[in-house]
């Protein structure tokens, strides 16, 4: 069964500093890696995803991802974080079926940016 | 292009009252989801709609969950009775079935729902 971990349920980071979060998927073939966030009171924004290709991928705000198929892993990171960027960070890893396209979300990790 | 629409945004009530939300999507899109969060927890699917038709509803509980999307658009999600263990943030997303698309979600806010 398709799975996604979270390892950290939250990270604090200076501002100005680099981020990296984590995130280990288990699945049979290649998946469909998603990374969302979720601001206070909002719903969740996509902030990159990755199907095929060029493993190392861009996203928005500043936000890259690079899946590493021997890890199973598909982390994210910034080079340098902003206050603005607190917020809960969710991994995803989606399949398509016969009965559509399914997606499981990893429990998030939540970030604290600190002045 | 407005987004995904959802209402109440938050919402109390009672145990063993009833409660709906409600959900429009973003137009043209004909994929539509209604997922569970609850605290400290990533989003779970309770059901996907592909137009008028619930194609995957298997951890809806159907005991006392109940949806619909008629003509395919907009679409309500009620809970009757609302349990203690009910409480949560619902979220509905779209998406859209033309190829490349097909595999990005588009949230709402999501509604709030806290039984006393």
């Amino acid at each position: 069964a398709q799975s996604v971990t979270q390892p950290d349920i939250h990270i604090t980071v200076s501002e100005g500093a680099s981020l990296e979060l984590r995130c280990n998927y288990s699945y049979g073939a290649t998946p469909y890696l998603f990374w969302y966030v979720q601001s206070p009171g909002q719903g969740l924004q996509l902030l990159l995803k990755y199907f095929s290709g060029d493993t190392l991928v861009q996203g928005i705000k500043g936000f890259e991802a690079e899946f590493k198929r021997s890890q199973s892993s598909f982390n994210l990171r910034k080079p340098s974080v902003h206050w603005s960027d607190a917020a809960e960070f969710f991994c995803a890893v989606g399949k398509a079926n016969t009965g559509g396209f399914k997606t499981i979300f990893g429990a998030g990790t939540r970030l604290f940016v600190k002045a | 292009e407005a987004g995904v629409v959802q209402s109440p945004r938050y919402k109390i009530i009672e145990k063993k009252q009833p409660v709906a939300f409600w959900c429009n999507p973003i137009s043209g899109h004909n994929t539509l989801y209604w997922y569970r969060q609850n605290l400290g927890q990533g989003p779970e699917l309770l059901i996907r709609y592909e137009n008028e038709e619930a194609v995957d509803d298997s951890q809806l509980p159907k005991d006392r969950f109940s949806a619909e999307r008629l003509k395919g658009v907009d679409s309500t999600l009620k809970i009757q009775p609302a349990e203690l263990g009910d409480s949560a943030v619902y979220l509905c997303a779209s998406s859209s079935d033309k190829g490349a698309s097909a595999e990005t979600q588009y949230f709402g806010p999501g509604t709030r729902l806290l039984v006393l």
